[in-house]
Parts: structure tokens; sequence; C-alpha cells
């Protein structure tokens, strides 16, 4: 099963509109994390923002944002005033039981572009 | 943060030869690194999981006699690609856990192009 679902594959906005991508988890874990990464043509993984499972406050940063729900096993990231720079693809990721060396399991990602 | 590198960025081998891609932790000990494997327009794939002295564990469908992994250090994992073929072709991205905290670090990746 599916343990990241990220429906939305593709997304194109126009410079400045907000954006926001959606990544759906499942776990039966009670202790986990939550990641969002950038992978730019590069290829090169970009680390945004990681969450655990007991802090449900929502998280801003310069033009990014988090949204993390537990109620509905939701961890949504918005990028608001969007910029070309931000044509990437993101990936959202779960890690259960960090500290016992399971591995990320990876959404299928999200390829955002944004058009000038 | 913690650095992890990995070498060479790309490469290009012949059908049938041997490649091998090295992962380094830079300003930290990895006691735990793992393989992913991405093809074009895909996620990432974890490969195998290996921990330094022990031998990797690999992800059902991935072969190991093909995929060799070497954790020999706790700075230095490799990955040997044997026998390459064209469907080998990918980006390798390696990354590497502390012991102490547990975070995860990423390398750059390695794009590897079989012809």
């Amino acid at each position: 099963a599916q343990k990241v679902t990220q429906a939305q594959t593709e997304i194109s906005v126009v410079e400045k509109e907000d954006v926001t991508l959606d990544c759906v988890y499942e776990t039966r874990d009670t202790t986990y994390y939550l990641f969002w990464y950038k992978q730019p043509p590069s290829g090169e993984l970009v680390f945004l923002i990681r969450r655990n499972s007991f802090d449900e406050q929502n998280e801003i940063s310069g033009r990014y944002s988090w949204n993390f729900q537990k109620s509905t096993s939701s961890f949504n990231f918005t990028i608001t005033a969007s910029q070309v720079v931000d044509s990437a693809v993101y990936f959202c990721a779960l890690s259960e039981a960090l500290y016992t060396g399971n591995q990320f399991y990876f959404g299928t990602g999200t390829s955002l572009t944004v058009i000038p | 943060g913690a650095v992890v590198s990995q070498h060479p960025s790309r490469v290009i081998c012949k059908s049938g030869t041997s490649v091998k891609i090295e992962c380094r932790s830079l300003d930290f000990q990895a006691t735990t690194m793992f393989w992913y494997r991405q093809f074009p327009k895909q996620s990432l794939m974890l490969m195998a999981t290996s921990n330094e002295g022990s031998k990797a564990t690999y992800e059902q469908g991935v072969e190991k006699d093909k995929f060799l992994i070497n954790h020999a250090s706790l700075t230095l994992s490799t990955l040997t690609v044997t026998s390459a073929h064209p469907e080998d072709s990918s980006f390798y991205i390696c990354s590497a856990r502390t012991s102490g905290r547990g975070e995860q670090y990423f390398g750059p990746g390695t794009r590897l192009t079989v012809t």
C-alpha cells in the first residue's frame, strides 16, 4: 500500500499565484516524521522541512507554509506568490520511528511549473 | 547541516562494464546508509540499506549480485553496478543517517548512463 500519496502529478501556475501541493500519508506508528523536499532539474534533493508527529503547529518560512493535520493524515505545502525559481519536483516523504533505522517512503512527487 | 557527497556526479559506461559510485559523509559518522534509484519522472525507490561492518539489506526485486554495496567505514559506502546494461541507466542517490539524532542526509546523486 502506498504510504505517501501525492495526487497531483503536475501543476502549472502563473507567477505570483499561490499554489498548494497536497500530501496524504498512511502509518500505524504513533511516532513518525514527515518531510518535504524540492528536486530541481539538477537532481539534488533540497530539504525544506521536517515535522514530527507530535507537533501539529503549522509552520511558515518566508513564502513557504505547511499545514499538518493528523485528523486527515495530511501534510500540505503552500507556496505563496510563486516564482519561476520554484519550478521543480516536490516530494513529500514519511519516516516511521526515525531513530530505529526505517527508511524514507517517498510520494510520487508533484512537478510544479511556474510560468512567467 | 551535515554534508553527504557522491562521486562521480555523472558517469557514462559501456554495456557490460562495472561502475562504482561512492557515498561519503563528510562531517559526521554514518552508521546507516541508504541507496535509492530514481528513473526519469519517477519517485525515489529504496534499493538497499547498509550498516557499517555488516551486509546490506536489499529491497525486494533488487539483485544483490548486480548491485554490490560495501559500507566499509562510518563515512563511506560504495555501490557497484556490475555488468551494467542500458536499463540500469538511472539517477542513484545515497543518504546517510547518524547514530545520534538519527536524521538522514541525502547526497547530490549520480547520473549513470549505460550505452
